[in-house]
């Protein structure tokens, strides 16, 4: 089973500041890695999907790269509705797993 | 736009069967190229996901749940179904039912897309 690992546990950044959320594979999963968004008492919302290709209706500030077992979500210029937990997920190899999550607050 | 709902039971006693449904709408459950899955979240935790059902009935289990789960699907109704038995207190969680795109062979490579609101399911006697 692929352990996905996310850094750091908490993010503490500024509005209209970037952020940088990081996910490792414990093994490679090419480029199959979805990111995902998740507010209090609301289901995950995917992101970013391939790595770098946001899903339908995503702002263009969130961008995802990487590959193999590194890989990067990255939030331009942090609006108030980006407060969240955000979740990677690897869909290379069965079963498919999900990270700790990062949970981004307001500094 | 397509919607998916979850129904069933918020209560299950343990070493009972837990038993779940999600009726999808907005969209055909036989469209080619999805899957349909279940992903649980326990209380203040990360994701996990259980499995997911082609609408032929082709599925694949979670390893570390396998013996313990059926997924089904019923295309007439455009549902699909969840039990998990001899449950525990560990099983308690928030489940969802969520649209796996992109697939092909089994794999599905662009996300669960589309996500149903979760439903609490506490074990409890």
């Amino acid at each position: 089973e692929r352990v996905m690992t996310q850094s750091p546990a908490t993010l503490s950044v500024s509005p209209g500041e970037r952020a940088t959320l990081s996910c490792r594979a414990s093994q490679s999963v090419s480029s199959n890695l979805a990111w995902y968004q998740q507010k209090p008492g609301q289901a995950p919302r995917l992101l970013i999907y391939g790595a770098s290709t946001r899903a339908t209706g995503v702002p263009a500030r969130f961008s995802g790269s990487g590959s193999e077992t590194e890989f990067t979500l990255t939030i331009s210029s942090l609006q108030s509705e980006d407060f969240a937990v955000y979740y990677c997920q690897q869909s290379n190899n069965w079963p498919y797993t999900f990270g700790q999550g990062t949970k981004l607050e307001i500094k | 736009q397509v919607q998916l709902l979850e129904s069933g039971p918020g209560l299950v006693k343990p070493s009972q069967t837990l038993s779940l449904t999600c009726t999808v709408s907005g969209g055909s459950i036989r469209s080619s190229g999805y899957y349909w899955s279940w992903i649980r979240q326990h209380p203040g935790k990360g994701l996990e996901l259980i499995g997911y059902i082609y609408y032929s009935g082709s599925t694949y289990y979670n390893p570390s749940l396998k013996s313990r789960v059926i997924i089904s699907v019923d295309t007439s109704n455009n549902q699909f179904s969840l039990k998990l038995s001899s449950v525990t207190a560990a099983d308690t969680a928030v489940y969802y039912c969520a649209r796996a795109g992109n697939c092909s062979g089994g794999g599905c490579y662009s996300g669960f897309d589309y996500w149903g609101q979760g439903t609490l399911v506490t074990v409890s006697s």
